[in-house]
């Protein structure tokens, strides 16, 4: 069946460091891919998506590309800040023609960044 | 326009015990899911309601149900409760104009002791 897998983490940078975060999939069709982020205490809030192959996600100085030969979706940022610091999961969704919303989740990667 | 909201925040229970958790989705929002988040199985997708009918169903055993009403307000249910139902439980909205894009609330954190 469709599964994402990611780096575990903690993942621990300092601010301004640059940031990679590796996400693969497996997927039969063409899914939709995204990232997502939860802050403490928050539920998930969509960062990033792209829906088909080559496609270049970003939002916030993050990035992901739709890479369907190496089936990845990586997160990365030039640049991070200490507000940064939270979970990001990668996702992705069996979409259409398949009539429903639901995501499929990584386990997700836990980003510490100090000052 | 106010986000998705679930309540209660909290909630602890003993095993046995039944539970019902409330989400209203976004003003306008028809599709509701919920999904099971624990620091083990990270997040599992539960179930998700269109317009009162149940679209989607994840393999969670038959103590788990659902529902969504007419103003697309949903419940899910857990009943005889096990240790390992103590989780988040977070709910998400998307609209039919915007597919695949989940808004979702803060969750639910159930304890079952």
């Amino acid at each position: 069946g469709n599964s994402v897998t990611q780096m575990e983490g903690p993942v621990t940078l300092s601010e301004e460091a640059f940031l990679t975060i590796n996400c693969t999939y497996t997927a039969t069709g063409y899914p939709s891919l995204f990232w997502y982020v939860q802050y403490p205490g928050e539920g998930l809030q969509l960062l990033l998506k792209a829906t088909k192959a080559d496609d270049k996600g970003s939002n916030k100085g993050f990035e992901a590309t739709y890479r369907k030969e190496t089936t990845s979706f990586h997160l990365e940022k030039g640049s991070v800040q200490v507000s940064d610091s939270a979970v990001y999961f990668c996702a992705l969704s069996e979409g259409p023609p398949r009539n429903t919303d639901k995501l499929i989740f990584g386990t997700g990667t836990r980003l510490q960044v100090f000052p | 326009k106010a986000g998705v909201t679930q309540t209660p925040r909290y909630l602890i229970k003993t095993r046995g015990q039944q539970v019902t958790l409330s989400c209203s989705p976004i003003s306008g929002h028809r599709s509701v899911s919920w999904y099971q988040q624990t620091p083990g199985q990270g997040l599992q997708f539960l179930f998700e309601y269109f317009s009162e009918t149940q679209r989607n169903k994840g393999n969670f055993p038959g103590r788990f149900s659902g529902r969504q009403f007419s103003n697309s307000r949903s419940e899910m249910n857990v009943s005889t409760l096990e240790l390992g139902d103590s989780a988040l439980y977070l709910c998400a909205s998307s609209s039919d104009r915007v597919r695949e894009k989940l808004f979702f609330g803060s969750g639910t954190q159930l304890s079952v002791l």
